[in-house]
């Protein structure tokens, strides 16, 4: 069992390239999410999929689209790259509903600079 | 969305216990309050999760009073392995509608 594995670790990018980052999880869980966390900074949420074929917004979605084409994957891509989207990227899953409480599993994340 | 608000760091010694507290002043009805922990370099994971009352596991208590608006995280005899951000995060049970907090940077010393 992986859990929740991120494709890939670090990535470098020139401003104005674009990229998806691939989140992957193994257990069968139907939420998944993808956070952002500057240095010395908290979790801030871009996109979530409470589905496969299914997303929606987070608190900083700008500047992101994301994909649930399978259920076991979650696609997040940058169209145009921007320094300011210089960050640590995590994904998470949770356990599907109806057990009254929710749980997240967090990938080991992905460092991007843009340049 | 409850906001929660935590303490930016602290700092303890090896053995001591260490309470973090957490406070969400607009908790709603259906809001479960869980603590997660993030090493450096590493994404955050599970600690505790809670309603009301007292919940205990293996790694930690969470107290949480009647009125709720507030939680504290307590951590038994911290060991040097317990450094790291301890993050408090409220939602409901439905996973789309909860807010991590800002995070509480401990440090253990030996």
């Amino acid at each position: 069992n992986a859990g929740v594995t991120q494709t890939p670790k670090f990535r470098v990018l020139k401003t104005g390239q674009s990229m998806t980052l691939l989140c992957a999880q193994d257990m069968n869980h139907e939420y998944m999410y993808w956070y952002r966390q500057d240095p010395g900074m908290g979790l801030r949420l871009i996109h979530y999929s409470v589905g496969e074929g299914t997303t929606a917004k987070g608190e900083v979605p700008d500047g992101y689209n994301v994909s649930r084409l399978k259920k076991q994957n979650f696609l997040l891509g940058l169209e145009s790259a921007a320094p300011s989207q210089t960050s640590v990227y995590f994904c998470a899953s949770s356990k599907p509903r109806g057990g009254g409480t929710d749980t997240q599993y967090f990938g080991p994340g992905t460092r991007l600079t843009v340049l | 969305l409850a906001k929660t608000t935590q303490p930016i760091s602290m700092d303890s010694y090896e053995g001591q216990e260490v309470n973090i507290t957490c406070s969400h002043n607009n908790i709603a009805t259906n809001d479960y309050i869980t603590w997660y922990q993030q090493f450096p370099s590493q994404g955050p994971r599970f600690i505790i999760q809670g309603y009301k009352t007292k919940v205990t596991n293996e790694v930690a208590s969470l107290f949480i009073p009647a009125d709720r608006k507030s939680s504290t995280l307590s951590l038994p005899r911290v060991s040097l392995s317990d450094t790291a951000v301890y993050y408090c995060l409220v939602g409901d049970a439905d996973g789309q509608n909860f807010v991590f907090g800002p995070g509480t940077r401990l440090s253990v010393l030996p």
